[in-house]
């Protein structure tokens, strides 16, 4: 099955600064990479998602890359904000697949 | 307002009791998932549906039981041979299969007496 692998666990930046968030999967079949935010206590909302007939998708200050070759997906925040302070998953999946397979999160924290 | 319900918010489990979590959808999606996450931790799979009247076990099914009598609910039972309940439950949906964005319900964090 799919393994997702999802670096830094903690992160923390200055205001302003960019932040970013690396996974790895192993399954080449797999075609969809969501990314999810969850902040303390609440549900995970899902921020941006990514198929793998694009290499980069952009929403405001926040944008996801896909490496197919190398099988890798980041996210990128640009001039990050206290209220981007969050846990935030990967995950991965392809066609067949009747689940999602979630990192297991990076937690970041934006210093005022 | 289309959206994912989960009920109780808080649920408090006596030693050899059974409990269950309640999770009910309008947004008229096929598949239905459960997952447990334990404080500082990932999202762990327990069961999924793909369509009414049939489940899947996840990674960590045992001591857990699910129905899916009607599409819009998916009702988990934490059995008493679960010995380590103490965790946030959350129920997500999509319209079908894992190639789709699941949207999240609000979770119930259950705790041992």
């Amino acid at each position: 099955g799919e393994n997702v692998e999802q670096h830094p666990s903690t992160l923390s930046v200055q205001e302003g600064d960019s932040a970013v968030i690396k996974c790895t999967y192993s399954d080449s079949a797999s075609n969809y990479f969501p990314w999810y935010k969850q902040e303390l206590g609440k549900r995970p909302q899902l921020i941006i998602d990514i198929r793998s007939n694009v290499g980069e998708k952009k929403d405001q200050r926040i944008a996801v890359t896909l490496n197919k070759t190398a099988k890798h997906f980041s996210l990128h925040i640009t001039e990050t904000q206290p209220e981007d302070s969050a846990v935030y998953f990967c995950a991965a999946s392809g066609a067949g697949a009747n689940n999602l397979f979630f990192g297991t999160g990076t937690r970041l924290t934006v210093i005022p | 307002d289309g959206g994912i319900t989960q009920s109780p918010k808080y649920l408090f489990r006596k030693e050899g009791q059974n409990v269950t979590l309640s999770c009910e959808q309008n947004l008229n999606h096929d598949a239905m998932y459960w997952y447990r996450q334990d404080p500082g931790q990932g999202l762990r799979l327990i069961y999924y549906s793909q369509i009414v009247n049939d489940f899947q076990k996840g990674d960590i099914a045992e001591g857990y039981s699910v129905s899916r009598e009607k599409k819009e609910s998916f009702p988990l039972t934490v059995t008493s041979a679960q010995k380590n309940p103490t965790a946030f439950y959350l129920c997500a949906s999509s319209t079908s299969g894992g190639t789709q964005p699941q949207h999240f319900g609000d979770g119930t964090r259950l705790s041992i007496l």
